[in-house]
C-alpha cells in the first residue's frame, strides 16, 4: 500500500509566522498535490507538482507557495499564516487522479 | 451553481441496511468519477472509481454512473458500524476535477 506521511497532525502557529507542511510518499508516484478541507467547503486543491521542481497552482494558491526537491517529499508553505488559514491540510499522491492515496492531515490553527 | 453537489446528510441507518449516497453534476466533461471515505481524523481513502457510464462493483460496495442525468451514486449493502464514516464523491475530466462536500454516514448496531 501506498503510505503518504504527512510530518505534523496538529500545528498551532501565530498570526504573521512562516509555516511549513511536510509531505513524504513511498510509491514513486509521480504526482503529488495539497488539498485543504473546511466544512462546507469540500477538499479544494492548493497547488500540485507533476515531477521534480515542477508545481502548478491549484483552486486557491493564494498565500501558499510549494517545494518539490526530490520526487518523494511535496512541502507546503504558508508565507505569512493568516487565521483563515485555519483548516483541515492533506496531502495526497497518485499516478493518475488527483490524489488516490491521502496522508492523514494536518489540522492547523492559526491564533 | 456548484460544479458537483452532494448532500451533507447527516444519514443515519441500521446495521443491515442498504445505504444509497449520491452526487449530482453540471459539468458534462466529466469522465471519471470516484469515491473516497473518509474517517474521522484521517485523510480520505479512494474506494473505488469508474469511468465513464455504467455500474461498477466491489464486495459490498456498487457505484453507478448515468451521465444521461449526471447522477452518481454509490450503494452499500449489509452496511456495518464499520462503515460509519465521511463519503466524498469526486469527479474528473476537461482538466477539471472536483469534490463533492461529502456525506456523513453513521451504522448503528
Amino acid at each position: 500500500d501506498v503510505k503518504v506521511t504527512q510530518s505534523s497532525r496538529y500545528l498551532v502557529k501565530r498570526t504573521g509566522e512562516k509555516v511549513f507542511l511536510e509531505c513524504v510518499q513511498d510509491m514513486d508516484h509521480e504526482n503529488m498535490f495539497w488539498y485543504r478541507q473546511d466544512p462546507g467547503l469540500g477538499l479544494r486543491l492548493i497547488y500540485f507538482s507533476y515531477d521534480v521542481k515542477m508545481k502548478e497552482k491549484g483552486d486557491i494558491p493564494e498565500g501558499y507557495s510549494v517545494s518539490r526537491e526530490k520526487k518523494e517529499r511535496f512541502s507546503l508553505i504558508l508565507e505569512s499564516a493568516s487565521t483563515n488559514q485555519t483548516s483541515m491540510y492533506l496531502c495526497a499522491s497518485s499516478f493518475e487522479l488527483r490524489g488516490d492515496s491521502f496522508g492523514s492531515g494536518t489540522r492547523l490553527t492559526v491564533v | 451553481q456548484k460544479e458537483v453537489e452532494q448532500d451533507p446528510g447527516p444519514l443515519s441507518v441500521p446495521e443491515g441496511a442498504i445505504v444509497s449516497l449520491n452526487c449530482t453534476y453540471s459539468n458534462s466533461a466529466f469522465q471519471y468519477f470516484m469515491w473516497y471515505r473518509q474517517y474521522s481524523r484521517k485523510g480520505p481513502e479512494l474506494l473505488m472509481y469508474t469511468y465513464s457510464s455504467g455500474n461498477k462493483e466491489d464486495g459490498r460496495f456498487t457505484a453507478q454512473v448515468d451521465k444521461s442525468s449526471k447522477y452518481i451514486s454509490l450503494f452499500i449493502r449489509d452496511s456495518q458500524p464499520s462503515d460509519s464514516a465521511t463519503y466524498l464523491c469526486a469527479m474528473w475530466g476537461g482538466n477539471q476535477f472536483y469534490f463533492g462536500t461529502g456525506t456523513s454516514l453513521t451504522v448503528i448496531p
